[in-house]
């Protein structure tokens, strides 16, 4: 069965850095494209990261430059490390598996973890 | 506000049909297939349809999902109150290095 836990959410001051692991079973995360996705408050989703199979790296303009996705495929987990947060940043973050058949969608998604950027 | 357009909100009653669309470009929906995420209050999301029109073992064929030029839809026959959710498209867009382009959301309500 596959399942995604994420941890390491919490409260951070501006400009303050956190680090979000997405703990995975049921399959290899060195194997998939694996992303984060953020929902602010009461707002829809938003794409922040992914990385793919073979390492490479993409994220959305918001946090191009502040934000790094990682694995670590001995313990089969992935991290997005936030540096130079903002208030902005404060939402509830998913990992989600990105799947490929003829288009492209995630089908797995973790239970959330909450961000809170305030002073 | 989003490139991908949904309704806001849509209501029906139990038991009958709802849709709910989602308009793109050619940029986006027109060129790439579509998916559909339900989120039931204060839980993650969850894939109820993808390319286009597909269901993932688990969904229920009330379920269903159709794409037409740069639209896509959604739809749910049989409304359950347990079917109250929100409800997003997504799909690539041209403009995107990579990941997934959202809609905006729709908050279904079971009257």
């Amino acid at each position: 069965e596959v399942q995604l836990v994420e941890s390491g959410g919490g409260l951070v001051q501006p400009g303050g850095s956190l680090r979000l692991s997405c703990a995975a079973s049921g399959f290899s995360v060195s194997g998939k494209y694996m992303s984060w996705v953020r929902q602010a408050p009461g707002k829809g989703l938003e794409w922040v990261s992914v990385i793919y199979s073979g390492g490479s790296t993409f994220y959305a303009d918001s946090v191009k430059g502040r934000f790094t996705i990682s694995r670590d495929n001995s313990k089969n987990t992935l991290y997005l490390q936030m540096n130079s947060l903002r208030g902005e940043d404060t939402a509830v973050y998913y990992c989600a598996r990105d799947a490929y058949s003829a288009g492209y969608y995630f089908d797995y998604w973790g239970q959330g973890s909450l961000v809170t950027v305030s002073s | 506000q989003s490139v991908l357009t949904q309704p806001p909100s849509v209501s029906a009653a139990p038991g009958q049909k709802v849709t709910i669309s989602c308009s793109g470009t050619s940029s986006n929906i027109g060129n790439n297939y579509v998916s559909w995420y339900q989120q039931l209050p204060g839980t993650a999301p969850r894939l109820l349809i993808y390319d286009n029109d597909k269901r993932p073992s688990g969904i229920p064929d009330r379920f269903s999902g159709s794409k037409s030029g740069t639209s896509a839809t959604l739809g749910i026959t049989g409304l359950q109150t347990g079917d109250e959710a929100d409800y997003y498209c997504g799909t690539w867009d041209s403009s995107l290095s990579a990941g997934l382009l959202f809609g905006g959301g729709t908050k279904l309500t079971v009257l």
